[in-house]
């Protein structure tokens, strides 16, 4: 198993201003995805964070209001961009080892636009 | 395109057996999940199923048929920490093995 450090864990921030999250395993793993939980809801897929290269964007999400890095098969991070109250929301970076069945999912992080 | 149900909320009582079920449509179905999550925190995993069956472990049992598109977690004996959100993920890979999850299921477990 993948045991993952996300960071922050929750933040309160202004409008207008952007957020990053980081997502920091301890092992290398093939896919790293970031997922948004908004409340009472379940999981949506944002993106999935490739090593090297751009990420690949789900529908409805875009590069400029979700930036996303991945410099490392450790490490990524998650930008919320330009922010305003509806981005308040859970957001949870998981990994995966490509073989293995399952994903692992960091503690997220509670976002709170105000 | 991809489609998954689950019952919004259920309750039950402590000692007691419950079964939430999980319908999907999906083109490519290349596995399914069961994960817990409860309020605050991460999602944990519960089971797996590829094949058709059962599959046991400890309390929980996981249900898979796929000519019918449907799952069951089955939770024994229940206990109060046992309520949690349970989510139904279906792997896709005509969606790049994406996990695709559904709304999940809130149990509530009373005395």
């Amino acid at each position: 198993s993948a045991v993952i450090s996300q960071k922050p864990s929750r933040d309160i921030c202004q409008r207008g201003t952007s957020l990053t999250i980081q997502c920091q395993v301890d092992s290398q793993v093939t896919m790293m995805f970031w997922y948004r939980q908004q409340p009472g809801q379940s999981l949506t897929l944002i993106a999935t964070a490739n090593q090297g290269s751009e990420a690949t964007y789900e529908s409805g999400f875009v590069i400029d209001k979700f930036p996303i890095s991945r410099p490392n098969l450790t490490f990524s991070t998650l930008t919320v961009s330009n922010l305003s109250p509806e981005d308040s929301s859970i957001y949870l970076c998981s990994v995966e080892q490509q073989g293995d069945t399952e994903a692992f999912f960091g503690q997220g992080t509670r976002l709170t636009v105000v | 395109g991809q489609n998954i149900d689950q019952p919004t909320e259920m309750t039950a009582t402590e000692g007691a057996i419950v079964q939430i079920n999980c319908t999907y449509q999906t083109s490519g179905f290349n596995g399914l999940f069961w994960y817990q999550q409860h309020a605050g925190e991460a999602p944990t995993f519960l089971s797996y199923n590829v094949l058709d069956g059962l599959e046991e472990k400890g309390r929980f049992s996981s249900f898979l048929s796929r000519s019918k598109g449907y799952s069951y977690l089955l939770l024994k004996e229940l206990q109060m920490k046992d309520s949690a959100s349970y989510l139904c993920a279906v792997r896709d890979k005509d969606s790049s093995y994406k996990l695709i999850f559904g709304s999940g299921t809130r149990l509530l477990v009373r005395p």
